[in-house]
C-alpha cells in the first residue's frame, strides 16, 4: 500500500484565499483524522471521520474551515478566507480502527501551509 | 481537564542511553502511544503500552504506570539518526488520542 496520501505537499497563498488540502488514507482504513501542528501548539486534532461521517469536529477552530468525506478514499479540508495564523503543517491520519488501541494511526506527509 | 506533560528538549550522547519520561491526566484511559518525528516529516509509530510493565522492541523500550500516570520511552545504543522529537500520546475513554508537545532528542557524538 503507498500509505496516506496528501496533496499538496507545499502551499503558498495570501490571505483572504480559499485553500483547500486533500488527503487519500489507506485503503481499508475506516478512521480518518486531520491534524495541524505548529511550533506554538503541537499536535491538535481538528476532526476525524469513521466511514465518511464526521464524528468529532470540536477542534476545528473555527467556521473558516470545513471538511469532508465524500468516500472512503477521499477527504478534504478547507480553509475560506485564509489568514496568515493558520499557517502551520496539516496532517491527515488513518487508522483500520479507534477502539483496538494497538491500531495504530498513519500519517500522511503533511501539507505544509504558508499564508502571507 | 486532560494534559500531557513530558520535557521540551533533551541531549544524549551516540552510544549512550536515555530516557524520555511522559506524564498524563486523561478522562479514562485505554493506552499511551510513543511516536518518533523526524524533523520536517510525519509522525510515525514506535509502541504501546495498555497494561502495567515494559515492553521492549529492539533498542527501544516503553514502560508504563497505570497508578502513577507514567510513561518513559528508552532508547538503548543511541545513534545520530535518533535526533528526533519523540511524542507521547494517551487514549481516553473516548478512544481519542490526547498528544504531549513533544520531546526533541539531540544527539551529540
Amino acid at each position: 500500500d503507498a500509505g496516506v496520501i496528501q496533496s499538496p505537499r507545499h502551499e503558498v497563498t495570501e490571505m483572504g484565499q480559499e485553500v483547500t488540502l486533500r488527503c487519500k488514507p489507506i485503503s481499508g482504513h475506516d478512521y480518518l483524522f486531520w491534524y495541524r501542528q505548529t511550533m506554538m501548539r503541537g499536535l491538535e486534532l481538528l476532526i476525524y471521520f469513521n466511514n465518511n461521517v464526521p464524528i468529532d469536529d470540536s477542534g476545528m477552530p473555527e467556521d473558516r474551515f470545513s471538511a469532508k468525506m465524500p468516500n472512503a478514499s477521499f477527504s478534504t479540508l478547507k480553509i475560506q478566507p485564509s489568514e496568515p495564523r493558520d499557517s502551520a503543517v496539516y496532517f491527515c491520519a488513518s487508522s483500520l480502527t479507534l477502539r483496538e488501541g494497538t491500531d495504530t494511526q498513519y500519517f500522511g506527509p503533511g501539507t505544509r501551509l504558508t499564508v502571507l | 481537564g486532560q494534559n500531557i506533560d513530558q520535557p521540551t528538549e533533551m541531549t544524549a550522547t551516540e552510544g549512550a542511553i536515555v530516557q524520555i519520561n511522559c506524564t498524563y491526566q486523561t478522562s479514562g484511559f485505554n493506552g499511551l502511544f510513543w511516536y518518533q518525528q523526524h524533523a520536517g516529516e510525519a509522525p510515525t509509530f514506535l509502541s504501546y503500552n495498555v497494561l502495567d510493565g515494559l515492553e521492549e522492541k529492539g533498542r527501544f523500550s516503553s514502560f508504563l504506570s497505570r497508578s502513577k500516570g507514567y510513561s518513559y520511552l528508552l532508547l538503548k545504543e543511541l545513534q545520530m539518526k535518533d535526533s528526533a522529537s519523540y511524542l507521547c500520546a494517551a487514549l481516553d475513554s473516548n478512544y481519542q488520542l490526547i498528544w504531549g508537545a513533544g520531546t526533541k532528542l539531540i544527539i551529540k557524538p
